[in-house]
This record gives structure tokens, sequence and C-alpha cells, in this order.
């Protein structure tokens, strides 16, 4: 049972580069979530999706973008990466707004 | 910004001892949830609060969802090596949005 599974696991990037943080979960959840945890932070909400085809935006969505085509995937994206972006991200799902959220194992993303 | 206060943040105690963290906000929740953290993992869930006043426990642990709807808090009784890591509230306002708080780092000493 892979649960909620994100892929890459690390990456560098220049300032200025793009790229996608791939989301899945096979729990067949409806809420799918991004977070950015940073030292002293805790967990902040980026964006997150209430369903197959919706995203909403949540504490800090400056920067990035998302899409959820299918249920069981939720992208994110940088379009134009900032030092400021140095984080690790989380992806988490749940079955209901009120219940437990599984999470990934995180992506550590350096931007230099 | 951040709209949850957890404290302490950060606590090394002797293995044995009990442990208590807690979490305040000037926002009502309609959901408190506890969480730890590994090296290197994803939070998991320990212990999730749905009504005001609520106590709960699950092994070692217990905790409350304040009658306020405003705070809760986390005990964790004779504490053992493994129970190192961080522990994180969240709490779950009216939208679909789950705030957390900046975690409780807990050092167990042999």
């Amino acid at each position: 049972n892979a649960g909620v599974t994100q892929t890459p696991k690390f990456r560098v990037l220049k300032t200025g580069q793009s790229m996608t943080l791939l989301c899945a979960q096979d729990m067949n959840h409806e809420y799918m979530y991004w977070y950015r945890q940073d030292p002293g932070m805790g967990l902040r909400l980026i964006h997150y999706s209430v369903g197959e085809g919706t995203t909403a935006k949540g504490e800090v969505p400056d920067g990035y973008n998302v899409s959820r085509l299918k249920k069981q995937n939720f992208l994110l994206g940088l379009e134009s990466a900032a030092p400021s972006q140095t984080s690790v991200y989380f992806c988490a799902s749940s079955w209901d707004r009120e219940g437990e959220a599984f999470f990934g194992q995180g992506t550590r993303l350096t931007v230099v | 910004g951040q709209q949850l206060n957890q404290s302490p943040q950060s606590m090394f105690i002797q293995e044995g001892e009990d442990v208590s963290m807690n979490c305040t906000s000037s926002s009502i929740f309609n959901t408190w949830l506890w969480y730890k953290q590994d090296p290197g993992e994803g939070p998991v869930l320990l212990i999730a609060l749905y009504k005001a006043g609520e106590l709960t426990s699950n092994g070692r642990l217990t905790a409350q969802f304040g009658i306020t709807r405003k705070d809760s808090f986390l005990n964790i009784s004779a504490s053992i090596p493994s129970d190192v890591g961080i522990y994180f509230c969240a709490g779950q306002l009216g939208n679909n949005d789950m705030r957390f708080g900046a975690g409780t780092r807990l050092t167990v000493k042999p």
C-alpha cells in the first residue's frame, strides 16, 4: 500500500528555472494538499484541492500553481524558481476536510 | 500568517519523564489534530479531536480539545527514546483550511 508518493525526493534548481512536483495517492481521497515546511514555521498550506478538477489557494500561494486533472494526482508547479522557495515540500491527502491527512515523504528543493 | 501558537519550541527530557505541550490560537477551530514527524519523513497522525472538551487517549498519549475551541494540549507519559521527533498541532478552520503550529522538537535522553 503506497499511500502518498511524491517525486522527486530531492532537486536543485537555478533561479528562474521551472519545475513540477508530482504527488500521487492511491487511497481514493477527495482532498489533496501541498505544504511547505521551513525551520521554525511549521507547515504552511500552499494550495489545495477538494476534488478532481478543482484547486484553491492556501496560506502562501504566490509563485506556485497547481493542477488536479486526475483524482489521484496533484501537481505543484514553480514557473520561475526563486531562492525564497528553497524548502521541503509535502503533499497530503484526506478523505474529508476534517479527517486525518496522510503525508508523503517530502521533496527537498534547493534554489540557488 | 501563523494562526497557531505552539509551545514549547523544544524540550529536552530524561527517559521516563512526562511531557506536555500545547497550542493556542485567537481563532476558533472545528478540529484539532496532533501529528508527529520523524527525521526525513512526513508527519503522521497521533490523535484527532472533533468536539470541544473532548479528551482522547492513544496509549501513552493524551490530548484535549479546549472548551473554548481555541486551544489543545498533548501529554506524553513515561517517555521513551522513540518518542524523539517533532510534534505538530493542526487545527481545521471553518473552511477547508488546515493550519499547523510551528512544532515542538522533543529530545529524550536515555
